[in-house]
């Protein structure tokens, strides 16, 4: 069966860097992009972007350029979330999901990882 | 980028109640619409995309409808496991925006 399973909570200082990981299984890993998507405490869902895992190509949202960065490893199946320069406001849940769809452009997020908070603090 | 609008906020029903959820885009989407739902402490779960096709293992009591910039889901018959919250998603433009989410609760 389909399964995401993230990394654990991240605490970090302000100013630092935080990788997040997102492993797949029960399918074929470069033949569905990976999205990531943001949910601050007690707020609503905010898309961070998504990358194409056969070609690597990134896709960020506004907002979400510069200091967020996706990244694969296909030889483990997991795709990475790196987030540099970390403010406060950056303290979420964030969630990896896989992108359905990709073919006929009707993209829906069918399969989530269980979420990773990462909390940012001076 | 296109803001999606749920209504209402918060909704309040009781076990065995049909409720309607409506999502508004502020620009056309065509059908490039899904719906998930969001226990406290979990990950969202996909229940309708393309606005009304029903993602599979999801109970037929979930339907959703629209097209354009008005959609609906609909809850039928409600169980206790529905008391949840409710977020539509446009993946017509990037970036792909959700709406506000409505709380549904007893």
């Amino acid at each position: 069966q389909v399964q995401l399973v993230q990394s654990e909570s991240e605490l970090r200082k302000t100013g630092a860097s935080v990788q997040l990981s997102c492993k797949a299984s029960g399918y074929t890993f470069n033949t569905y992009p990976m999205t990531w998507v943001r949910q601050a405490p007690g707020q609503g869902l905010e898309w961070v972007g998504w990358i194409n895992t056969n070609t690597g190509k990134p896709v960020y949202a506004q907002g979400f350029t510069g200091r967020f960065v996706f990244s694969l490893d296909t030889s483990l199946s997991t795709a990475y979330l790196q987030i540099a320069s970390l403010k406060a406001e950056d303290t979420a849940v964030y969630y990896c999901a896989r992108v359905e769809g990709f073919l006929t452009g009707y993209h829906r997020f069918d399969y989530w990882g269980q979420g990773t908070l990462v909390t940012a603090s001076s | 980028d296109i803001q999606m609008t749920q209504s209402p906020s918060p909704l309040s029903a009781s076990v065995g109640d049909t409720v309607t959820i409506t999502c508004r885009a502020s620009q056309s989407i065509s059908s490039f619409l899904n719906w998930y739902q969001q226990i406290p402490g979990k990950a969202p779960k996909l229940l309708i995309y393309s606005a009304s096709n029903l993602q599979s293992g999801v109970p037929s009591r979930f339907s959703g409808s629209g097209s354009g910039t008005d959609f609906t889901l609909t809850i039928s018959s409600l169980q206790p496991e529905d008391f949840a919250t409710y977020f539509c998603q446009q993946s017509y433009r990037n970036p792909y925006t959700f709406g506000q989410g409505t709380k549904l609760d007893i």
